[in-house]
C-alpha cells in the first residue's frame, strides 16, 4: 500500500512552459485534493475533486487545471509557467470529505522552480 | 474573511514540555486537525478536535475551545524528533480545511 504517489520530485521550468504533475492513491479514496505550500505560508487548496469526473476549484485555481478520469488519479496542469507558480506542491486524497472526522493523506511533494 | 493564527517558532529543551496555540476565525467549525511537518517532507495527522476539551494521545495532547475559537498542541517529554512545524487547520463549513502557516518548533539538547 503506496498510499498517496507524486511525480516528478523536483523540476525546473522555464516561464512560459507548461508540465504536469502526477498524483496517484492507491487507498480508494473519493476526495484528492492540490495545495500549494509558499515559505512562511499556509497550504492553499488550488483543485479538488469529489469523485471520478468531478473536480471544482480551491482558493487558488488560476494559471492551473485539473482532470479526473479515474478515482485513483489527479493530474495538475500548468500551463504557462510564472515565477509566482515557484513552490511545494502537495497531493492529498480522503475517504470522505465530507465526514468532519475525516483526515487527508500527503503525498511526498513536489518541488517546482519558474525561472 | 478566514483566519487562523499560531506563533512561527518555538524553542524548546529536550525533555521539557511546549504549547503550541492556534486561533482561528472561520465561517463554519467542522473540527480542527493539527499536523506534523519535518522538513522537507509532507504533513502527516497528529490529532483532532470537534468538541471542547483535552485529547490526549500519549505524549501528544489536543485541546479546543469553540467558544474562544482557540485550541492549543501540547508536547509533553520533548524528544529531538520532535523538531518539525506543526499546522493547525480548521474544517470551514464546506468541510475544506483552512491552513495556518504553521509554528517550527526547535528543540535543543
Amino acid at each position: 500500500n503506496a498510499g498517496v504517489t507524486q511525480t516528478p520530485k523536483f523540476r525546473i521550468l522555464k516561464i512560459g512552459q507548461s508540465m504536469t504533475l502526477q498524483c496517484t492513491q492507491d487507498m480508494n479514496h473519493n476526495y484528492m485534493y492540490w495545495y500549494r505550500q509558499d515559505p512562511g505560508m499556509g497550504l492553499k487548496l488550488i483543485y479538488y475533486s469529489v469523485g471520478a469526473g468531478i473536480t471544482d476549484k480551491g482558493e487558488v485555481p488560476n494559471g492551473y487545471n485539473v482532470s479526473r478520469s479515474t478515482t485513483e488519479d489527479f493530474p495538475l496542469r500548468l500551463e504557462l509557467a510564472a515565477p509566482s507558480q515557484t513552490s511545494v506542491y502537495f497531493c492529498a486524497s480522503s475517504a470522505h470529505g465530507e465526514a468532519s472526522t475525516d483526515t487527508q493523506y500527503f503525498g511526498p511533494g513536489t518541488r517546482l522552480t519558474v525561472l | 474573511g478566514q483566519n487562523i493564527d499560531q506563533p512561527t517558532e518555538m524553542t524548546a529543551t529536550e525533555g521539557a514540555i511546549v504549547q503550541i496555540n492556534c486561533t482561528y476565525q472561520t465561517s463554519g467549525f467542522n473540527g480542527l486537525f493539527w499536523y506534523q511537518q519535518h522538513a522537507g517532507e509532507a504533513p502527516t495527522f497528529l490529532s483532532y478536535n470537534v468538541l471542547d476539551g483535552l485529547e490526549e494521545k500519549g505524549r501528544f495532547s489536543s485541546f479546543l475551545s469553540r467558544s474562544k475559537g482557540y485550541s492549543y498542541l501540547l508536547l509533553k517529554e520533548l524528544q529531538m524528533k520532535d523538531s518539525a512545524s506543526y499546522l493547525c487547520a480548521v474544517s470551514d463549513s464546506n468541510y475544506q480545511l483552512i491552513w495556518g502557516a504553521g509554528t517550527k518548533l526547535i528543540i535543543k539538547p
